[in-house]
């Protein structure tokens, strides 16, 4: 199973509403990643966690809470979302440590709309 | 930070080789070069990736330069299915920080 699933596929929220996109993998990965993309941009990096524990955080605003409950679940806790905050949510995972080969295993994404 | 440039975009015919260069000139001494590429509507996928020498797999090969300041993608035969963005990206050794730079859009003409 190289499969990273993420759910759910499409999310539309108003600005005072609270979510969750959830990524989930079954490969034995201990390294899981957020990534921000709008439309015709690259994928940008949000969050990093290696070993459950928050290893790269690229000063995202606080109204984006990463939550890694295990080492399968990644989870991204959304509140007081803005409009410019629509975008593609990109999970990823891959080995971590000394084992990373940098081969990163992506999902087809959250596509959010904020209203 | 360690850079990667590439060409916004270039184009192939159908079943012909494609080169996608990337220049990395402030790459470090173990920096690993890796390529993704993603395809419209998908999460990026992992292509390939080396540190020194050049490295073939199913899907491609990558040319390192000698002096590792750039690199060069290789599609031996162009399919319409390989229409995708190609990104070249530098990952430090024992490191998860995965940064994607503007990536070039292939176009691949029938």
């Amino acid at each position: 199973d190289t499969e990273v699933t993420q759910t759910p596929k499409h999310l539309v929220m108003g600005m005072t509403n609270k979510k969750s996109l959830k990524c989930e993998q079954h490969m034995g990965h201990r390294a899981m990643y957020w990534y921000k993309q709008k439309a015709k941009k690259p994928p940008e990096l949000m969050f990093v966690y290696s070993y459950e524990k928050l290893s790269i955080n690229e000063s995202v605003p606080s109204r984006f809470s990463p939550e890694c409950p295990n080492s399968s679940l990644l989870n991204l806790h959304l509140h007081a979302l803005q409009p410019e905050d629509s975008a593609l949510y990109l999970c990823a995972s891959s080995q971590a440590g000394r084992k990373n080969t940098g081969e990163l295993f992506f999902g087809e994404g959250s596509r959010l709309t904020v209203l | 930070d360690a850079k990667t440039t590439q060409p916004n975009s270039m184009e192939s015919n159908e079943e012909e080789p494609v080169h996608l260069p990337c220049n990395h000139s402030t790459i470090s001494g173990t920096d690993y070069i890796h390529w993704y590429r993603q395809l419209p509507s998908q999460g990026p996928e992992y292509v390939i990736h080396g540190l020194t020498s050049n490295v073939n797999n199913r899907m491609a090969s990558l040319a390192i330069a000698e002096d590792r300041k750039s690199s060069t993608l290789i599609l031996h035969r162009a399919t319409l299915r390989d229409a995708a963005v190609y990104y070249c990206i530098l990952r430090p050794y024992n490191n998860n920080d995965m940064r994607f730079g503007a990536g070039t859009r292939l176009t691949v003409k029938p």
